[in-house]
């Protein structure tokens, strides 16, 4: 296992198209993490599984986000009726929560969105 | 929620210390330190949580003020590797992280 890993890598799309990424965690990771990233920001939170379990989901995020998570594996974020504002770097990130806390998180390399 | 970062931006020379603050206005759990080059992902640098301890490895080190819900990182003897965009994200549940805007840190010669 090399990390997390996320497709596609870049993605452009149309005003008002559906898009769908795809995010694949540390194996043995059982929290996953959706951040959006624009230029000169910090990662901004979106949303994060406990296996497959959505425990959160950021009271800012659009009813046009929805994420997945099955079987507590690889998740999916998509995002419907896409607008230009949408255009960001979307970041995935995993970590291991024990009963004694949990591990550092580690990002993906992202999937940058614009949308025209 | 969002944590704020002091200063927005450092240039140092090689070998010149500096100091990252991270402040927040709510109780915390732990604060998380990442460093982030362009075009790449954010990497982990080190956690601390809440008992004011100070972690650190080789010229990088950090502390952490549970009472005044501020985190400090220490760039010691910078080498031009240092350079990138730190962020702390700060953790007041055990659970996501809320990221500050990030201190650009350029390293020259």
């Amino acid at each position: 296992d090399t990390g997390v890993s996320q497709d596609p890598r870049h993605k452009i799309t149309k005003r008002g198209q559906n898009v769908t990424f795809r995010c694949d965690p540390i194996s043995e990771h059982n929290r996953l993490y959706w951040y959006r990233q624009t230029l000169g920001q910090g990662p901004e939170f979106l949303t994060y599984f406990q296996n497959e379990a959505q425990l959160e989901k950021s009271r800012l995020l659009s009813d046009r986000f929805s994420a997945e998570r099955p079987k507590g594996s690889f998740s999916t974020l998509e995002i419907q009726r896409t607008e230009q504002g949408d255009s960001a770097m979307y970041l995935c990130a995993s970590s291991l929560k024990t009963g004694q806390g949990y591990t550092e998180a580690f990002f993906g390399q992202g999937t940058r969105l614009t949308v025209v | 929620q969002q944590p704020v970062q002091s200063p927005q931006a450092v240039i140092l020379r090689e070998g010149e210390d500096a100091v990252i603050n991270c402040s927040s206005s709510k109780a915390l759990y732990s604060v998380h330190w990442y460093r982030q080059k362009h075009g790449e992902a954010p990497v982990f640098l080190m956690i601390l949580l809440k008992g004011g301890e100070q972690k650190g490895h080789e010229k990088i080190s950090a502390s952490f003020n549970e009472k005044k819900q501020q985190s400090s990182l220490y760039l010691t003897a910078s080498q031009l590797s240092y350079s990138g965009t730190y962020f702390c994200g700060t953790d007041r549940s055990g659970y996501a992280l809320n990221f500050g805007k990030g201190t650009s840190l350029l390293v020259t010669p």
